[in-house]
Protein backbone atom coordinates (compact mmCIF):
# COMPACT_ATOMS: atom_id res chain seq x y z
CA UNK A 1 0.00 0.00 0.00
CA UNK A 2 1.37 3.46 -0.54
CA UNK A 3 1.46 6.40 1.94
CA UNK A 4 2.85 9.59 2.05
CA UNK A 5 3.44 11.52 4.95
CA UNK A 6 4.01 15.17 5.38
CA UNK A 7 5.46 15.97 9.27
CA UNK A 8 4.99 19.36 9.11
CA UNK A 9 1.35 20.71 10.54
CA UNK A 10 2.34 23.84 10.12
CA UNK A 11 5.15 26.13 8.74
CA UNK A 12 6.13 30.07 9.08
CA UNK A 13 8.39 31.98 6.25
CA UNK A 14 8.56 35.05 6.34
CA UNK A 15 8.40 36.97 2.97
CA UNK A 16 11.08 37.13 0.54
CA UNK A 17 12.13 34.02 2.01
CA UNK A 18 12.56 30.41 0.57
CA UNK A 19 11.05 27.52 2.36
CA UNK A 20 11.00 23.87 2.51
CA UNK A 21 8.07 21.54 2.91
CA UNK A 22 8.89 18.02 3.96
CA UNK A 23 6.93 14.81 2.02
CA UNK A 24 8.05 10.98 2.51
CA UNK A 25 6.40 8.50 0.70
CA UNK A 26 6.56 4.67 0.82
CA UNK A 27 5.53 2.56 -2.14
CA UNK A 28 6.66 -1.28 -3.36
CA UNK A 29 5.89 0.28 -6.64
CA UNK A 30 9.32 1.15 -9.24
CA UNK A 31 7.12 3.64 -11.25
CA UNK A 32 4.82 6.27 -9.90
CA UNK A 33 4.37 10.30 -10.03
CA UNK A 34 4.65 12.73 -7.07
CA UNK A 35 2.38 15.87 -7.28
CA UNK A 36 2.39 19.12 -5.08
CA UNK A 37 -1.10 20.85 -4.88
CA UNK A 38 -1.75 24.00 -3.40
CA UNK A 39 -5.14 24.79 -1.50
CA UNK A 40 -6.18 28.34 -0.19
CA UNK A 41 -8.91 29.30 1.93
CA UNK A 42 -10.91 29.32 -0.60
CA UNK A 43 -10.81 25.48 -0.99
CA UNK A 44 -9.58 25.18 -4.60
CA UNK A 45 -7.09 22.75 -5.17
CA UNK A 46 -4.03 24.06 -7.34
CA UNK A 47 -1.60 21.93 -9.20
CA UNK A 48 2.12 22.89 -8.23
CA UNK A 49 4.25 20.92 -9.94
CA UNK A 50 5.04 17.18 -11.04
CA UNK A 51 7.97 14.31 -10.38
CA UNK A 52 8.29 11.05 -11.87
CA UNK A 53 10.17 8.56 -10.20
CA UNK A 54 12.26 7.67 -13.46
CA UNK A 55 13.18 11.38 -14.21
CA UNK A 56 16.56 12.21 -13.45
CA UNK A 57 16.44 15.84 -12.89
CA UNK A 58 14.43 17.82 -10.36
CA UNK A 59 10.93 19.23 -11.36
CA UNK A 60 11.11 23.13 -11.40
CA UNK A 61 8.07 25.49 -12.07
CA UNK A 62 8.71 28.86 -11.83
CA UNK A 63 9.64 29.61 -7.95
CA UNK A 64 8.16 25.93 -7.08
CA UNK A 65 10.96 23.18 -7.33
CA UNK A 66 10.83 19.56 -6.14
CA UNK A 67 13.95 18.31 -3.82
CA UNK A 68 13.48 14.52 -5.22
CA UNK A 69 15.69 12.34 -3.16
CA UNK A 70 14.49 8.79 -4.71
CA UNK A 71 16.97 6.02 -2.40
CA UNK A 72 15.45 8.20 0.47
CA UNK A 73 12.29 8.34 -0.82
CA UNK A 74 11.71 11.72 -0.21
CA UNK A 75 9.80 15.01 -2.21
CA UNK A 76 10.21 17.50 -0.72
CA UNK A 77 8.90 20.99 -2.17
CA UNK A 78 11.09 24.33 -2.01
CA UNK A 79 8.79 27.56 -2.07
CA UNK A 80 11.32 30.32 -3.20
CA UNK A 81 10.71 34.10 -2.44
CA UNK A 82 7.98 33.57 -0.71
CA UNK A 83 4.58 35.82 -1.57
CA UNK A 84 1.84 36.43 0.89
CA UNK A 85 -0.11 34.77 -1.68
CA UNK A 86 1.46 31.72 -0.52
CA UNK A 87 -0.13 31.39 2.20
CA UNK A 88 -2.47 28.11 1.54
CA UNK A 89 -2.18 24.52 2.91
CA UNK A 90 -0.16 22.40 0.62
CA UNK A 91 -0.37 18.54 -0.36
CA UNK A 92 1.77 15.94 -1.14
CA UNK A 93 0.23 13.54 -3.72
CA UNK A 94 1.50 9.94 -5.20
CA UNK A 95 0.25 7.87 -7.97
CA UNK A 96 1.29 4.86 -8.98
CA UNK A 97 1.26 3.25 -12.84
CA UNK A 98 4.07 5.11 -13.53
CA UNK A 99 2.12 8.69 -12.93
CA UNK A 100 0.30 7.31 -15.77
CA UNK A 101 -3.47 8.73 -16.11
CA UNK A 102 -6.28 6.82 -14.19
CA UNK A 103 -4.36 5.86 -11.08
CA UNK A 104 -5.65 7.09 -7.84
CA UNK A 105 -3.97 9.70 -6.00
CA UNK A 106 -2.70 8.88 -1.87
CA UNK A 107 -2.58 12.48 -0.49
CA UNK A 108 -0.33 13.29 2.54
CA UNK A 109 -1.86 14.67 5.51
CA UNK A 110 -0.51 18.75 4.56
CA UNK A 111 1.29 21.42 5.57
CA UNK A 112 -0.35 24.87 6.64
CA UNK A 113 2.49 27.25 5.72
CA UNK A 114 1.96 30.86 6.76
CA UNK A 115 3.65 33.54 5.01
CA UNK A 116 4.54 36.65 7.04
CA UNK A 117 5.03 40.18 5.84
CA UNK B 1 -6.52 24.78 -19.17
CA UNK B 2 -8.80 21.82 -18.36
CA UNK B 3 -11.63 23.24 -16.12
CA UNK B 4 -14.13 21.61 -13.45
CA UNK B 5 -17.34 22.96 -12.31
CA UNK B 6 -18.96 22.03 -9.49
CA UNK B 7 -22.41 23.17 -8.31
CA UNK B 8 -23.82 24.25 -6.13
CA UNK B 9 -20.55 25.88 -4.16
CA UNK B 10 -22.79 25.58 -1.00
CA UNK B 11 -25.95 24.09 0.22
CA UNK B 12 -27.57 24.14 3.80
CA UNK B 13 -30.11 21.34 3.83
CA UNK B 14 -32.60 19.55 7.06
CA UNK B 15 -31.23 16.49 8.54
CA UNK B 16 -33.17 13.41 6.37
CA UNK B 17 -32.88 15.10 3.26
CA UNK B 18 -30.90 14.33 -0.05
CA UNK B 19 -28.64 16.64 -1.80
CA UNK B 20 -27.50 16.15 -4.86
CA UNK B 21 -23.92 17.62 -6.21
CA UNK B 22 -23.07 17.85 -9.70
CA UNK B 23 -19.51 17.80 -11.11
CA UNK B 24 -18.96 18.78 -14.84
CA UNK B 25 -15.32 19.05 -17.43
CA UNK B 26 -16.24 21.95 -18.98
CA UNK B 27 -13.68 21.95 -21.90
CA UNK B 28 -12.39 17.94 -22.24
CA UNK B 29 -13.87 14.49 -21.93
CA UNK B 30 -13.58 12.95 -18.65
CA UNK B 31 -13.90 9.24 -18.87
CA UNK B 32 -13.06 8.77 -14.64
CA UNK B 33 -13.55 11.06 -12.51
CA UNK B 34 -13.62 10.73 -8.13
CA UNK B 35 -15.19 12.32 -5.39
CA UNK B 36 -13.26 13.43 -2.43
CA UNK B 37 -14.72 14.67 0.85
CA UNK B 38 -12.29 16.68 3.22
CA UNK B 39 -12.65 18.15 6.91
CA UNK B 40 -11.28 21.51 7.94
CA UNK B 41 -7.68 21.59 8.49
CA UNK B 42 -7.16 17.90 6.94
CA UNK B 43 -6.66 15.87 4.04
CA UNK B 44 -8.68 15.01 1.41
CA UNK B 45 -9.69 11.51 1.40
CA UNK B 46 -10.98 9.95 -1.81
CA UNK B 47 -14.48 8.33 -1.37
CA UNK B 48 -14.58 6.90 -4.57
CA UNK B 49 -13.97 7.01 -8.69
CA UNK B 50 -16.65 7.03 -10.70
CA UNK B 51 -16.43 5.77 -14.31
CA UNK B 52 -18.32 6.92 -17.58
CA UNK B 53 -21.09 4.38 -17.93
CA UNK B 54 -20.36 1.91 -15.63
CA UNK B 55 -20.62 1.61 -11.81
CA UNK B 56 -18.51 3.45 -9.11
CA UNK B 57 -15.78 2.26 -7.01
CA UNK B 58 -16.31 2.92 -3.63
CA UNK B 59 -13.39 2.89 -1.24
CA UNK B 60 -12.99 0.74 1.95
CA UNK B 61 -15.76 2.23 4.84
CA UNK B 62 -17.72 4.61 2.23
CA UNK B 63 -21.52 3.39 2.32
CA UNK B 64 -22.61 3.23 -1.14
CA UNK B 65 -25.81 3.18 -0.63
CA UNK B 66 -25.64 6.59 1.43
CA UNK B 67 -23.52 8.46 -1.11
CA UNK B 68 -24.71 7.31 -4.89
CA UNK B 69 -22.49 8.45 -7.97
CA UNK B 70 -23.47 8.29 -11.21
CA UNK B 71 -21.51 9.23 -14.36
CA UNK B 72 -23.85 9.27 -16.75
CA UNK B 73 -21.86 11.16 -19.50
CA UNK B 74 -18.46 12.15 -20.59
CA UNK B 75 -18.98 15.13 -18.62
CA UNK B 76 -20.78 14.93 -15.86
CA UNK B 77 -20.55 12.87 -12.59
CA UNK B 78 -22.82 13.48 -9.55
CA UNK B 79 -22.88 12.27 -6.09
CA UNK B 80 -26.26 12.42 -4.44
CA UNK B 81 -26.16 12.16 -0.51
CA UNK B 82 -29.40 10.51 0.85
CA UNK B 83 -30.69 10.93 4.22
CA UNK B 84 -28.08 13.53 5.28
CA UNK B 85 -26.93 13.66 8.82
CA UNK B 86 -25.48 16.42 10.42
CA UNK B 87 -22.25 13.99 10.29
CA UNK B 88 -22.42 14.60 6.99
CA UNK B 89 -21.35 18.02 6.79
CA UNK B 90 -18.35 18.59 5.13
CA UNK B 91 -16.47 19.48 2.12
CA UNK B 92 -16.92 17.62 -0.88
CA UNK B 93 -14.46 17.73 -3.89
CA UNK B 94 -14.13 16.14 -7.23
CA UNK B 95 -11.36 15.98 -9.72
CA UNK B 96 -11.12 13.93 -13.21
CA UNK B 97 -7.90 13.11 -15.00
CA UNK B 98 -6.24 15.23 -17.54
CA UNK B 99 -5.22 13.49 -20.81
CA UNK B 100 -1.88 14.92 -21.25
CA UNK B 101 0.76 14.58 -19.37
CA UNK B 102 1.27 14.12 -16.50
CA UNK B 103 -1.79 13.37 -16.13
CA UNK B 104 -2.41 15.99 -13.19
CA UNK B 105 -6.14 15.30 -11.84
CA UNK B 106 -8.20 18.99 -12.19
CA UNK B 107 -10.10 19.73 -9.32
CA UNK B 108 -13.46 21.45 -9.12
CA UNK B 109 -14.09 24.61 -6.45
CA UNK B 110 -15.31 22.01 -3.79
CA UNK B 111 -19.02 22.20 -2.36
CA UNK B 112 -19.67 23.07 1.23
CA UNK B 113 -22.58 21.11 2.92
CA UNK B 114 -24.28 21.61 5.74
CA UNK B 115 -26.47 19.70 7.36
CA UNK B 116 -28.96 20.71 10.20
Amino acid sequence: AQKITQTQPGMFVQEKEAVTLDCTYDTSDQSYGLFWYKQPSSGEMIFLIYQGSYDEQNATEGRYSLNFQKARKSANLVISASQLGDSAMYFCAMRDAGGTSYGKLTFGQGTILTVHP
Amino acid sequence: GAVVSQHPSWVICKSGTSVKIECRSLDFQATTMFWYRQFPKQSLMLMATSNEGSKATYEQGVEKDKFLINHASLTLSTLTVTSAHPEDSSFYICSADGDTLPYEQYFGPGTRLTVT
